[in-house]
């Protein structure tokens, strides 16, 4: 089945630090793949949708600036935490689906607990 | 962006069979209804997915009434592994879908 790799599973920086986060559709393309952050025992808050070729598209709120988003290839997006500070502290997690196949649903990809001091 | 409404929270015992239901009134007519399971730390993944009646795969049911204004996810013969939060999601899949959640059930199953 589809599945969504995600990349580090884990990460602690320092304050000011950027820090990439990767998604990856392994066994199809994704034109689309999505943007979450979790705090804990919350619901997952969409950031933005990463299109690939184009500009994200961010929800209110959410600084462009601060969480830039690269989807680069089909297989492939980036969210990069710029100058992270300790509220940015949180767990990170992407999806993407194969659309090109039917109705087929979203798939996650296992996140990323980024914890910055 | 039809909105879902679950309960907060469900408490059950190994071997009951749960029922979670979900509201999603202003449900469209290419909406589909897919149901996801989220463990601590873990991104959710996928249980089971319908559009309208009955559904059944190895791990759940989705039962959908004829007016598409809710669902219910069925687990049978739960274990205490299924302790998790599960969502309900709405979307039309053929069209631009972004999958929003709401807050989601938080089960737990008691020895």
């Amino acid at each position: 089945g589809a599945v969504v790799s995600q990349h580090p599973s884990w990460v602690i920086c320092k304050s000011g630090t950027s820090v990439k986060i990767e998604c990856r559709s392994l066994d199809f393309q994704a034109t689309t793949m999505f943007w979450y952050r979790q705090f804990p025992k919350q619901s997952l808050m969409l950031m933005a949708t990463s299109n690939e070729g184009s500009k994200a598209t961010y929800e209110q709120g959410v600084e462009k600036d601060k969480f830039l988003i690269n989807h680069a290839s089909l297989t492939l997006s980036t969210l990069t935490v710029t100058s992270a500070h300790p509220e940015d502290s949180s767990f990170y997690i992407c999806s993407a689906r194969d659309a090109r196949t039917g109705l087929q649903p979203q798939h996650f990809g296992d996140g990323t607990r980024l914890s910055i001091l | 962006l039809a909105k879902t409404t679950q309960p907060i929270s469900m408490d059950s015992y190994e071997g009951q069979e749960v029922n979670i239901t979900c509201s999603h009134n202003n449900i469209a007519t290419n909406d589909y209804i897919t149901w996801y399971q989220q463990f601590p730390s873990q991104g959710p993944r996928f249980i089971i997915q319908g559009y309208k009646t009955k559904v059944t795969n190895e791990v759940a049911s989705l039962f959908i009434p004829a007016d598409r204004k809710s669902s219910t996810l069925s687990l049978p013969r739960v274990s205490l592994s299924d302790t998790a939060v599960y969502y309900c999601l709405v979307g039309d899949l053929g069209g631009s879908y972004i999958p929003t959640f709401g807050r989601g059930t938080s089960l737990i199953v008691h020895p």
